[in-house]
């Protein structure tokens, strides 16, 4: 029972690298996000896929990208890394779309932080 | 936007005690979450609830739609129930608005 895998678990980057946050789960979900979390702040959302195919902006999307290459994986994208994106992201799926009643039960990965210098 | 509130911020407790740990919200919700995440970091779900009341084990949620408010009790809380508590909320799409958490400590 693997749920949702995202790797790296850390990784320390100095400022204009890029990198690639990779995220897998494997219980045929529809939706899938990317969330960051900071200090004293509650999870945001920075990009989301409602399905296959499909990709929207979030609250905090800007520098970052996103692919949602299967139904399977959903990639992150740092093109140009900046010390506001030190923090920690989460991976996560849903059956449907998390706001819907009954089947948008959340699945998180463990996490990755990320500490741009 | 929605705005969450959770209370209290942090809350400690001795081993036995029942905890309530509380959500509101300012806009009428289709789902709302409550969430775990341990102190290694990694997040599980509890529950997704839209109306009344669930339970597992010694976790009870419920809901009031019309008062915009849910509560999260544990009965006879355990070290192991150590961990920040999250509420989450969701109005039919994608975009749930998440609480900054409550931070429990139980005792030994």
């Amino acid at each position: 029972n693997a749920g949702v895998t995202q790797t790296p678990k850390f990784q320390v980057l100095k400022t204009g690298q890029s990198m690639t946050l990779q995220c897998a789960q494997d219980m045929n979900h529809n939706s899938m996000y990317w969330y960051r979390q900071d200090p004293g702040m509650g999870l945001r959302l920075i990009y989301y896929s409602a399905s296959e195919g499909t990709t929207d902006k979030g609250e905090v999307p800007n520098g970052y990208n996103v692919s949602r290459l299967n139904k399977r994986e959903f990639s992150l994208r740092l093109e140009s890394a900046a010390p506001s994106q030190t923090s920690v992201y989460f991976c996560a799926s849903s059956e449907t779309l998390a706001g819907a009643a009954n089947t948008g039960e959340l699945f998180f990965g463990e996490g990755s932080r990320l500490t741009v210098l | 936007k929605n705005e969450v509130e959770q209370s209290p911020q942090n809350l400690t407790a001795q081993e036995g005690e029942f905890i309530t740990i509380n959500c509101s919200y300012s806009v009428g919700i289709s789902a709302l979450h409550w969430l775990q995440q341990h102190p290694g970091g990694g997040i599980v779900s509890l529950f997704m609830l839209s109306s009344g009341k669930k339970k597992h084990g010694r976790l009870i949620a419920t809901i009031n739609i019309q008062e915009k408010h849910s509560s999260l009790h544990i009965t006879a809380s355990h070290p192991r129930d150590s961990a920040v508590y999250i509420c989450a909320v969701g109005g039919g799409s994608e975009k749930l608005v998440f609480g900054k958490g409550t931070k429990l400590t139980v005792n030994p």
